[in-house]
This record gives C-alpha cells, structure tokens and sequence, in this order.
C-alpha cells in the first residue's frame, strides 16, 4: 500500500509569507495527525483528525495554524503569517484504529527567513 | 516534568553486541508504548509496539514495559551498523495522541 505522502518536502518562505502543508494519508486510514519537530526539542503533537473532523487541536500553538481535512481524505495545514519559529519540520501521520502505531509521512521542513 | 524522558546521550555500541535504550514517561494512565527508528532526514519508522507489562520480542529487537516503574526499555541484539539512527519512544493516553522523547542516538561501530 502506498504510504503518507506528504509535500512539499522543502519550503522557504519570509517572515510573513503563507505556507500550505498537504498530507495525504493511506486510503482507508480514518485517523490522520499533525505533529512538528523544531530544532533541538521533541515530536509535538499539533491535533488530530477523525475522518474531517478535528478530534483534539488542542496542540496548535496559536491562530496563525489553520488545519482542514475537507471530505476525509488529505489534509492541509496553513501558517499565516508565518513566524520565525514557525520554522522545523513538519511531519503528519495516519492509522486506522486506535491505540495503534502511526505510519508517518517523510515531512515537510519549514524554514522561514 | 516531561511527558517523556530519554535521557542517555549518544550511544555507541561495537557491531554485535547489545544496544539498550530506557525511557520513562510521567502518565500512569498511558496504555500503548512504542519505539520508532528515525534515520537522519526521514521520518520515524514503527519498530516495537508493546501494551501490557513484561517482554516483547520481535527479531533482533525486544521491548520491556514496566507500568508500575513506569519505563519502558529496548534492546537491540546483534547490532548492525543499519542499526544506527535515532530511536524514539513514544507514548499514548486515552487521547490517542503521541508523546514522544527526545530520541538517542545509536552508533553501530563496525
């Protein structure tokens, strides 16, 4: 089966620009996550998707990140404004049930200048 | 506190012999443990899942959990220089979201 695809693999962008971050999950896979590794720290959980629906956001760190999962399928995640902090890589992960391991994307770094 | 600690710096192991990584986590009411492989630039790969106390063994790989000490441990046997990455534990609570540790660092020393 095809894996979480996730693109782009690299984006730069200035302070204040808008990055678009898309996901696509394995098909069949219900349970779609967001989480973000910044330099030097751990994974962070950013929220959860059960089918489109957000199940627990409570990981986005503030109202410049806006996730959407429209019809089930992929996801996005936007950064608008994006902030120097911002910067890291991005990763989404999916899996079909719970309390089970994610299969994980290959990321998207986010450098913002 | 941190959800999860991986506190060992990096490790460096001979090839053949046993790597051994521990980890704590701070929520007695996680219920699912997992270790991840996480080579440099890639994303984190599922090696070891393991939910009720005692041993897991798959390959060259086993998982300890300990819920009353709350640890969770991995032994990587015969060490092969592929072994070298950083590995990730990784805990869930009734939120079915992911706590990671930091990660150490393995190098297999052929």
């Amino acid at each position: 089966e095809a894996g979480v695809t996730q693109f782009p693999s690299h984006s730069v962008i200035e302070k204040g620009q808008t990055v678009t971050l898309r996901c696509d999950p394995i098909s069949g896979h219900d349970n779609l996550y967001w989480y973000r590794r910044v330099m030097g720290k751990e994974i962070k959980f950013l929220l959860h998707f059960v089918k489109e629906s957000k199940q627990d956001e409570s990981g986005m760190p503030n109202n410049r990140f806006l996730a959407e999962r429209t019809g089930g399928t992929y996801s996005t995640l936007k950064v608008q404004p994006a902030e120097l902090e911002d910067s890291g890589v991005y990763f989404c992960a999916s899996n079909a049930g719970t309390y089970r391991g994610y299969t994980f994307g290959s990321g998207t770094r986010l450098t913002v200048v | 506190q941190k959800e999860v600690e991986q506190n060992s710096g990096p490790l460096s192991v001979p090839e053949g012999a046993i790597a051994s990584l521990n980890c704590t986590y701070s929520d007695r009411g996680s219920q699912s443990f997992f270790w991840y492989r996480q080579y440099s630039g890639k994303s984190p790969e599922l090696i070891m899942s393991i939910y009720s106390n005692g041993d897991k063994e798959d390959g060259r790989f086993t998982a300890q959990l300990n819920k009353a000490s709350q640890y969770v441990s991995l032994l990587i046997r015969d060490s092969q220089p592929s072994d070298s990455a950083t590995y990730l534990c990784a805990v869930t609570g009734g939120n079915n979201r992911l706590a990671f540790g930091k990660g150490n660092q393995v190098v297999v020393i052929p």
